[in-house]
């Protein structure tokens, strides 16, 4: 089955601690990406990865790092967390090319305290 | 500029009435891609339906239809006979540069329209 997994779906953190939310998929694509959900501003690009080792920012990076040593993780790491990426996470992944569809993850409930 | 304007930020609709949700778009790339994306309440995203830029036809998925006029740059969801079930916030988004230069772009959304069917 095609499938985006994150993990963890649920977690609730505190101020400074590192984390890193997981994101896998298996489909052999090269195109991954993270997403935030904040109220009333829709879902917003954090980082992509074009392919392995190739990765940019999106357009809300700060705070967060990523790496693409594999072709199928795209982890997302929060070094040192605060309240305001208190969020939902969306991992999300398609082909390069002719991306028209496009897999989420179930997304992650991330709270800062 | 916005990318994407999604102008209702809620609606409230009849069971089994038609509704249609605005979605604006702005791009100057002639390669583009349009989606209409569903969240209940549990967070998912659930994908609905898919209008390329290059399409002649306006693209329909069930009792889904992508109203779409390239001219207006204007891509509405149609939901014919809504059902309770269709109580959700529903995401237009587009993603640029899909067959050209290095590949697909990522998505922008827009703000969403909450969307309550009431019986």
């Amino acid at each position: 089955e095609a499938q985006v997994t994150q993990n963890p779906r649920y977690l609730i953190t505190v101020t400074g601690k590192k984390l890193t939310v997981t994101c896998s998929q298996n489909m052999n694509h090269e195109y991954m990406s993270w997403y935030r959900q904040d109220p009333g501003l829709g879902l917003r690009q954090i980082y992509y990865s074009m392919n392995v080792e190739v990765t940019d920012k999106g357009d809300v990076p700060e705070g967060y790092k990523v790496s693409r040593k594999e072709k199928r993780n795209f982890p997302l790491i929060l070094e040192s967390p605060s309240p305001n990426q208190t969020s939902l996470y969306f991992c999300a992944s398609s082909l390069r090319y002719s991306g028209n569809t496009i897999y989420f993850g179930e997304g992650s409930w991330l709270t800062v305290v | 500029a916005q990318k994407i304007t999604q102008t209702q930020p809620g609606m409230f609709v009849q069971e089994k009435e038609a509704v249609t949700l605005d979605c604006t778009y702005d791009t100057s790339d002639p390669s583009y891609g349009l989606f209409w994306y569903k969240q209940p309440s549990s967070g998912e995203m659930i994908f609905l339906i898919y209008q390329g830029s290059y399409d002649q036809q306006n693209a329909t998925e069930g009792r889904y239809s992508l109203n779409f006029q390239k001219a207006r740059k204007s891509a509405n969801l149609v939901i014919s006979a809504s059902q309770l079930g269709d109580s959700a916030m529903y995401f237009c988004a587009m993603r640029e540069e899909m067959y050209s230069g290095g590949g697909a772009d990522g998505l922008t959304f827009g703000k969403g329209t909450h969307l309550i069917i009431q019986p």
